[in-house]
């Protein structure tokens, strides 16, 4: 398994309150993802970066920032949580965006928005 | 934009039996790579099968077989001698080959089919 590691887990948190998600990575990958999961829509890409400090909004960004000082860590934050954004979190890696490339999955942030 | 349907949201199959997952897409492109992850209840993501687009030939990895219509766009799963281990859920994704401004090619996910194996 790639060594992806998400944290926290499980979060529970209030309407209006700042989260930060991080994932961490062992594999040196260069790039990085945020994906939420929710039913119905399969997994949706939040952000996502190609390096440090180089990062981009995928298709569900709004509400979402994100940030990479490091090649290993990803964070993800949401300004002030609201309903809306209780989801599975998922990060993801991959080596390259070249070729068959595979993007590899940490195990996932369940949040919840009360 | 690419789409990718699943229009299977649950499927169940007998334990030992053979089940096939359906998937469509949509593209203009004529370049890319299809996939197919499993996602069991503990949530971790898991690559089962890949296709690359320009490849005839079908991709298999032992007892999973992809069904790649390229002209239909289609890409269905068959997965044969189901296993109790089998159940989850299943996503069809699809990655152009293309490369965009920042070198990012975008996957897209279906939005899943739930497989139960019945002992």
């Amino acid at each position: 398994d790639a060594g992806i590691t998400q944290s926290p887990r499980h979060k529970v948190t209030e309407t209006g309150t700042p989260v930060t998600l991080r994932c961490h990575q062992t594999e040196n990958h260069r790039y990085m993802y945020w994906y939420r999961q929710d039913p119905g829509h399969g997994l949706r890409l939040i952000h996502y970066s190609y390096g440090v400090k180089d990062t981009d909004k995928g298709e569900v960004s709004d509400g979402y920032s994100v940030s990479r000082s490091k090649t290993e860590d990803f964070l993800l934050t949401l300004e002030s949580a609201t309903s809306s954004q209780t989801s599975v979190y998922f990060c993801a890696i991959s080596e390259s965006v070249v070729g068959a490339d595979t993007q590899y999955f940490g195990p996932g942030t369940r949040l919840t928005v009360l | 934009a690419q789409t990718v349907t699943q229009s299977q949201p649950e499927m169940s199959v007998q334990e030992a039996e053979t089940v096939t997952l359906s998937c469509t897409y949509d593209t203009s492109e004529s370049d890319y790579y299809l996939f197919w992850y499993k996602q069991p209840p503990s949530r971790q993501m898991i690559l089962v099968i890949r296709q690359e687009a320009y490849k005839q030939q079908n991709a298999t990895e032992n007892r999973f077989s992809v069904n790649f219509q390229k002209a239909a766009k289609s890409f269905s799963l068959k997965i044969s001698d189901s296993q109790l281990g089998d159940a989850a859920m299943y996503f069809c994704a699809y990655r152009s080959a293309k490369l965009g401004k920042t070198s990012y090619d975008k996957v897209i996910f279906g939005p899943g089919t739930s497989l139960s194996v019945i002992p």
